[in-house]
């Protein structure tokens, strides 16, 4: 079965600070790999996500994630952070055998301290 | 678009009383997909609908959970009788889907129920 590993439950960094939010996961077939973020008392928003081509992937407001297959990692990074970013950060993998079900991880929490 | 579009947005009840959750998804999205988000389990999903029709629901925990989707702009979560236990934010997502399902889920805004 597949699943998702978010390593750290929450991240505290200061503002301006790089972070890296760390996501494993567990698939015996091709994946398909989201970073999902939800601020406060909202839903859950696609940030990026992996499906084929270059590993690395980008979002419009400058996170991005690698794609790494030999230790079935999609880490997110960002080299300078705003209190803005300041949300719980899902990792998601997508089963093409199940109709595309998401599976997520616990969720990490960033607190992005001035 | 207004997006996904959940209501209640909060709903308190006694144990026992019946509870319905709705849902109306983007506009030609053709699946529906609902979870639910508690800080012992996280994000579960309870059943998924494409077209309208129930494709996998075995993420429903228990014979009080019911969920229906009558035509492709509403859908209904209902749990009856509702426990203490059932206390947890409740996501409706939609996808578009005419890309296959890599489509992008997005995501309502949430019902917090809260089971006394």
């Amino acid at each position: 079965a597949q699943s998702v590993t978010q390593l750290d439950s929450q991240v505290p960094v200061f503002e301006e600070a790089p972070v890296e939010l760390r996501c494993n996961y567990s698939s015996s077939v091709s994946v398909y790999l989201f970073w999902y973020v939800q601020y406060p008392n909202q839903g859950l928003q696609l940030l990026l996500k992996y499906l084929s081509g270059s590993t690395l992937v980008e979002s419009i407001n400058g996170f991005e994630a690698e794609f790494n297959k030999s230790q079935t990692s999609f880490h997110l990074r960002k080299p300078s952070v705003h209190i803005s970013d300041t949300a719980e950060y899902f990792c998601a993998v997508l089963n093409r055998n199940q109709g595309g079900k998401l599976i997520f991880g616990q969720g990490t929490e960033l607190s992005v301290k001035p | 678009d207004a997006g996904v579009i959940q209501s209640p947005r909060h709903e308190v009840t006694e144990m026992g009383q019946e509870v319905t959750l709705r849902c109306k998804p983007i506009s030609g999205h053709n699946s529906l997909f609902w979870y639910r988000q508690t800080m012992m389990r996280g994000l579960e999903l309870l059943i998924y609908f494409n077209n309208n029709v129930p494709i996998d629901d075995s993420g429903m925990p228990e014979d009080r959970f019911s969920a229906k989707m009558p035509n492709a702009s509403f859908s209904t979560l209902k749990i009856q009788p509702s426990e203490p236990r059932d206390s947890a934010v409740y996501f409706c997502a939609s996808r578009d889907g005419t890309s296959g399902f890599t489509d992008t889920q997005y995501f309502g805004p949430g019902t917090r129920l809260t089971v006394l």
